[in-house]
């Protein structure tokens, strides 16, 4: 069992706009603005989308957004596109430690 | 260009022990905090342990599923790597990755390697 909570999958049609949570407690995501996404596709390697809750890397959409409530951070994806069909891992430092959502599943229809 | 290259996975018995290397370029390795991370098949991201750059002494973390096990290590003059897996388990069978953090932030990781596949196995 992962330390952050994700749903297993989530959908959403071409154009449209979906939202990722990443759940986790007030040792984690409530405690630190140290929230990273990653797009992961099929047999190659995660590539890092956000991280510090809402900061894009150089070369990451801006279709991408970041965002924390409390203790869930959310990843917004924009005018979602086919090649967003992907897993989307989120991960939170955790004093000294990192912990990682066990992944969820976008399937663009 | 930054590049990782990591490499050293392969099949080992319950009980033996491996080393992974990481081979980086197209940075300057020694000041980067450097991380390895893995999946095991058809799983999510596991943390497994991180080792700071000169600039923070290079002090080292580790998962709690691997502490006492694994020790992870950096060559500087080599820009190299190092993971050495001791008293491997079955659930140590995974896919590990090197890892190069942004630093100053909350451990992302912006540069991955290709990863190299250990399998833990009679």
């Amino acid at each position: 069992q992962s330390a952050l909570t994700q749903p297993a999958s989530v959908s959403g049609s071409p154009g449209q706009s979906i939202t990722i949570s990443c759940t986790g407690t007030n040792a984690d995501i409530g405690a630190y603005n140290h929230v990273s996404w990653y797009q992961q596709h099929p047999g190659k390697v995660p590539k890092l989308i956000i991280y510090d809750v809402s900061e894009r890397p150089s070369g990451s959409s801006n279709r991408f957004s970041g965002s924390k409530s409390g203790n869930t951070a959310f990843l917004t994806i924009s005018g979602l596109q086919a090649e967003d069909e992907a897993d989307y891992h989120c991960s939170s430092y955790r004093s000294a430690t990192l912990v990682f959502g066990g992944g969820t599943k976008l399937t663009v229809l | 260009e930054v590049q990782l290259l990591d490499s050293g996975g392969g099949l080992e018995q319950p009980g033996g022990s491996l080393r992974l290397s990481c081979a980086a370029s197209g940075f300057t390795f020694r000041r980067y905090a450097m991380t390895w991370v893995r999946q095991a098949p058809g799983k999510g991201l596991e943390w497994v342990s991180t080792i700071t750059g000169v600039d923070r002494g290079g002090a080292i973390y580790y998962a709690d599923s691997v502490k006492g096990r694994f020790t992870i290590s950096r060559d500087d003059s080599k820009n190299t790597l190092y993971l050495y897996m001791d008293s491997l388990r079955a659930e140590d069978t995974a896919t590990y990755y090197c890892t190069k953090m942004i630093p100053n932030s909350g451990w992302p990781f912006d540069y991955w390697g290709r990863g190299t596949l250990v399998t833990v196995s009679s």
